[in-house]
């Protein structure tokens, strides 16, 4: 399988805590994305950063690239209990290609 | 941001029936749209990449006599799992790029279908 890894897995937090979780690829990519899935729900995109960038900001949301290790950083700064949702990180090889997905971190953000 | 909406939400169906799920962008045109599958608390796997107009690109071990896609126009593509079993049951989710926004490398997601086979 071509799938990533992510780890934790699973995240337990309180309200106000930062949240890092990471992820691990295998093949050359084009871009990394991030997502965030509520329970039963379709997939909200977070961020995106390209191979040549090594680090991405927006909001609460930090994101860093390592491609000499083919990983990736996601960091969610002041944790509210909204955030709690599975996360996945997605790569792509090319302009409009279909995406990879990690194998996700499960967030609780408890009060 | 560009809109993706699937129908039905939610299926419960007999064993040995069929179920169509449709896919439609809302505001944009998609010639491309993806389908995925995701068992619970499991990570989403490509099944196939629909392209209207002609065949879809089915993934490896993804049987396509058995999840039959059509994507008939730029604003719909279908998925049809035929004689579903039980093993079938999933959440089953939609997505597609919208060209027209400029922005090339984001898939815009539908909301997902859960479906149960009893």
């Amino acid at each position: 399988s071509q799938q990533g890894e992510e780890d934790p897995q699973a995240l337990s937090i309180q309200e106000g805590e930062n949240a890092t979780m990471n992820c691990s690829y295998k093949t050359s990519i084009n871009n990394l994305q991030w997502y965030r899935q509520n329970s039963g729900r379709g997939l909200v995109h977070l961020i995106l950063i390209r191979s040549n960038e090594r680090e991405k900001h927006s909001g609460r949301l930090r994101v860093t690239l390592d491609t000499s290790k083919k990983s990736s950083s996601l960091l969610i700064t002041a944790s509210r209990a909204a955030d709690t949702a599975s996360y996945f990180c997605a790569t792509d090889t090319g302009t409009a290609s279909k995406l990879t997905f990690g194998t996700g971190t499960r967030l609780q953000v408890t009060l | 941001g560009a809109v993706v909406s699937q129908h039905p939400s939610w299926v419960i169906c007999k064993s040995g029936t069929s179920v169509k799920i449709e896919c439609r962008s809302l505001d944009f045109q998609a010639t491309t749209m993806f389908w995925y599958r995701q068992f619970p608390k499991q990570s989403l796997m490509l099944m196939a990449t629909s392209n209207e107009g002609s065949k879809a690109t089915y993934e490896q071990g993804v049987e396509k006599d058995k999840f039959l896609i059509n994507h008939a126009s730029l604003t719909l593509s279908t998925l049809t799992v035929t004689s579903a079993h039980p093993e079938d049951s999933s959440f089953y989710i939609c997505s597609a790029y919208d060209f027209g926004s400029g922005s090339w490398n984001e898939q815009f997601f539908g909301p997902g279908t859960r479906l149960t086979v009893l």
